[in-house]
């Protein structure tokens, strides 16, 4: 199994600022990775699919990055409605496998 | 407007079973792979099974293969998770999901399962 593995755990930024989440797979997952976002109590959001695609209705200070086995999702300037746990997604190989998240939290 | 909406969740004692459905509308149906994906109480994503658009194909996490049947019925627009044997670890909200436009962007707001005695 691909084990996909998410740093920090949790993130505390200020708002405007510009942040980093990582994602590191075990194995190369071909750049089929996506970004999903998740506030408390609702389903995941669909941000980022194939690494670097943002999804329809996202706003643009979300980007991926990367390839192989390490991936990037930035957030070119934090908002308040940001707080959320994000977590990343390989659909390379089967079994499909999650991170354990990120927790991004406002200073 | 893409629809996902599960339902058949609950609390069951261990080893017995469940079947949960997800009524998909706003797309057809039958083009389009399935997936389910759980989450246990604070806890992190997991995928449990995916199913092909006409359901020759299917796939499992191997905790679950072999005491969970996914499928599909086209003509509904329903997929469906059969849950049997259950254990006190398939405690989890469980979310159908789909990808339309992108893979796993369509997801439905999840039922609860709940195994206890």
């Amino acid at each position: 199994d691909i084990q996909m593995t998410q740093s920090p755990s949790v993130l505390s930024a200020s708002v405007g600022d510009r942040v980093t989440l990582n994602c590191k797979a075990s194995q190369n997952i071909n750049k089929y990775l996506n970004w999903y976002q998740q506030k408390l109590g609702e389903a995941p959001k669909l941000l980022i699919y194939n690494t670097n695609n943002l999804q329809t209705g996202i706003p643009s200070r979300f980007s991926g990055s990367g390839s192989g086995t390490d991936y990037t999702l930035t957030i070119s300037s934090l908002q308040p409605e940001d707080v959320a746990t994000y977590f990343c997604f390989q659909h390379n190989s089967w079994p499909l496998t999650f991170g354990s998240g990120t927790k991004l939290e406002i200073k | 407007e893409v629809q996902l909406v599960e339902s058949g969740g609950g609390l069951v004692q261990p080893g017995r079973s469940l079947k949960l459905s997800c009524a998909a509308s706003g797309f057809t149906f039958s083009n389009y792979g399935m997936h389910w994906i759980r989450q246990a109480p604070t806890k992190g994503l997991e995928w449990v099974a995916s199913i092909s658009p006409s359901g020759g194909s299917t796939y499992y996490r191997d905790s679950v293969k072999g005491r969970f049947t996914i499928s599909r019925d086209n003509a509904k627009s329903t997929l469906y998770l059969q849950m049997d044997s259950l254990r006190s670890e398939d405690t989890a909200t469980y979310y159908c999901a789909t990808g339309r436009s992108a893979p796993f962007d369509y997801w439905g707001q999840g039922v609860m399962v709940t195994v206890s005695s």
